[in-house]
């Protein structure tokens, strides 16, 4: 069973409607979920970084929440454009005292369309 | 700043043949870490590199290695082709200091084992 479970696995939604994104995770402990946006044939590019300590942390229209209690986190998507098309993976980093550097354990991801 | 900048874009090898993929980190980053991403699988880790030395390994068998010059430059190298190793292959950078710090990506390098 993957420790990082996302839902849902797509997405279909209209052009300025909002949107949310849920990460699952039984990765424990660990020092930060971070939450990337992936365009079709690129990298995955850095969205949010949360601690275990975090509960939201925003970057302009999107906002990430966590609630290390019952290992949730969700992605939140504000007034959607068609550039926002993409996939959303929720990834997990290792605690620093293993070590464990850029060991991460990734998401499936959720693959979400905008569209007119 | 330059990107991650990852060499070649695609690749198509047929099975048993080796392949080397190239990747050239952020200026002043140390650390690069490599990573598999196949529809079915996802993203996977393979390893990571910091000061030439490899600090950490994922889950992939010994066909898989990889190294990083003294120029943070890093290099992966996968022998004998199966068709499973079709896939991206992602390269990214950090600083390398332990922290809550971004993770760049390069653009992968798509390979098709035939």
């Amino acid at each position: 069973k993957n420790q990082v479970e996302q839902s849902p696995q797509s997405l279909i939604i209209l052009e300025g409607k909002n949107c949310t994104l849920q990460c699952n995770y039984t990765v424990s402990p660990f020092s930060n979920l971070r939450w990337y946006k992936q365009d079709t044939g690129r990298g995955p590019v850095s969205l949010t970084i949360m601690t275990f300590s975090e509960n939201t942390k925003s970057n302009g229209r999107y906002t990430a929440t966590l609630d290390a209690d019952t290992k949730q986190s969700s992605l939140h998507i504000t007034a959607s454009q068609l550039s926002d098309s993409a996939s959303y993976i929720c990834v997990v980093s290792p605690p620093f005292f293993t070590g464990g550097g850029n060991k991460l354990t990734f998401g499936t991801g959720t693959q979400l369309k905008v569209e007119l | 700043k330059a990107g991650v900048t990852q060499t070649p874009r695609y690749l198509i090898k047929t099975r048993g043949q080796q392949v080397t993929l190239s990747c050239s980190p952020i200026s002043g980053h140390r650390s690069v870490s490599w990573y598999q991403q196949t529809p079915g699988q996802g993203l996977q880790f393979l390893f990571e590199y910091f000061s030439e030395t490899q600090r950490n390994k994922g889950n992939f068998p010994g066909r898989f290695s990889g190294r990083q010059f003294s120029n943070s430059r890093s290099e992966m190298n996968v022998s004998t082709l199966e068709l499973g190793d079709s896939a991206l292959y992602l390269c990214a950078s950090r600083t390398g200091v332990p922290s809550n710090e971004k993770l760049f990506f390069g653009s992968g390098t798509q390979l098709s084992v035939l």
